[in-house]
């Protein structure tokens, strides 16, 4: 049972360009999110679903974009990278009244 | 607005020492509590919840936290630190109805000297 996994780890990259980060739960929940965790700032939410085929905006969704196809996965896209979206992004998932499941982060670099 | 402030942003103890991290919080319904940890290079891990109930909570590896309403503070204490404790400590709130989403501090960072 692998929980939630977040690919890639680490990625670096070139201002302008896009990337999309992976999220996968293998726990069948509901909800998942999107977190960025910047030093002094906590966690901060982007996008969340809560359920296939759905999605929100968070506290700082701009210039992020997010799609739950299915269940298991949630994807976290930059179309146009800025240099501002340095961060540590965290994925989560849970059902509902439960307690959220963090994976291990992805690092993210623009240059 | 919802918000959680950790008011100590650094805290160093000495292994065996006692520890209380302080969070605050600001949430106009019935809130649910949670300490998260965070060692180096990893995700968050839950320590422990507050839904309702008893306002002393018992969580993993010792660590306990008292929900004061009248406070709106939910602290977190441990007895006696070990080296193994030293990490960064997250305080968040969630709705008690919605979707789970949740409001974190800025967190609190924690050395131990041997």
């Amino acid at each position: 049972n692998a929980g939630v996994t977040q690919t890639p780890k680490f990625r670096v990259l070139k201002t302008g360009q896009s990337m999309t980060l992976l999220c996968a739960q293998d726990m069948n929940h509901e909800y998942m999110y999107w977190y960025r965790q910047d030093p002094g700032m906590g966690l901060r939410l982007i996008h969340y679903s809560v359920g296939e085929g759905t999605t929100a905006k968070g506290e700082v969704p701009d210039g992020y974009n997010v799609s739950r196809l299915k269940k298991q996965n949630f994807l976290l896209g930059l179309e146009s990278a800025a240099p501002s979206q340095t961060s540590v992004y965290f994925c989560a998932s849970t059902i509902r009244g439960q307690p959220q499941h963090f994976g291990d982060g992805t690092r993210l670099s623009i240059l | 607005a919802q918000s959680v402030t950790q008011p100590d942003i650094h805290i160093t103890v000495s292994e065996g020492a006692s520890l209380e991290l302080r969070c605050n919080y600001s949430y106009g319904a019935t809130p649910y509590l949670f300490w998260y940890v965070q060692s180096p290079g990893q995700g968050l891990q839950l320590l422990l919840k507050y839904f309702s109930g008893d306002t002393l909570v018992q969580g993993i590896k010792g660590f306990e936290a008292e929900f004061k309403r009248s406070q709106s503070s939910f602290n977190l204490r441990k007895p006696s630190v070990h080296w193994s404790d030293a990490a960064e400590y997250f305080c968040a709130v969630g709705a008690s109805g919605g979707y789970n989403k949740l409001i974190f501090g800025a967190g609190t960072r924690l050395a131990v000297h041997p």
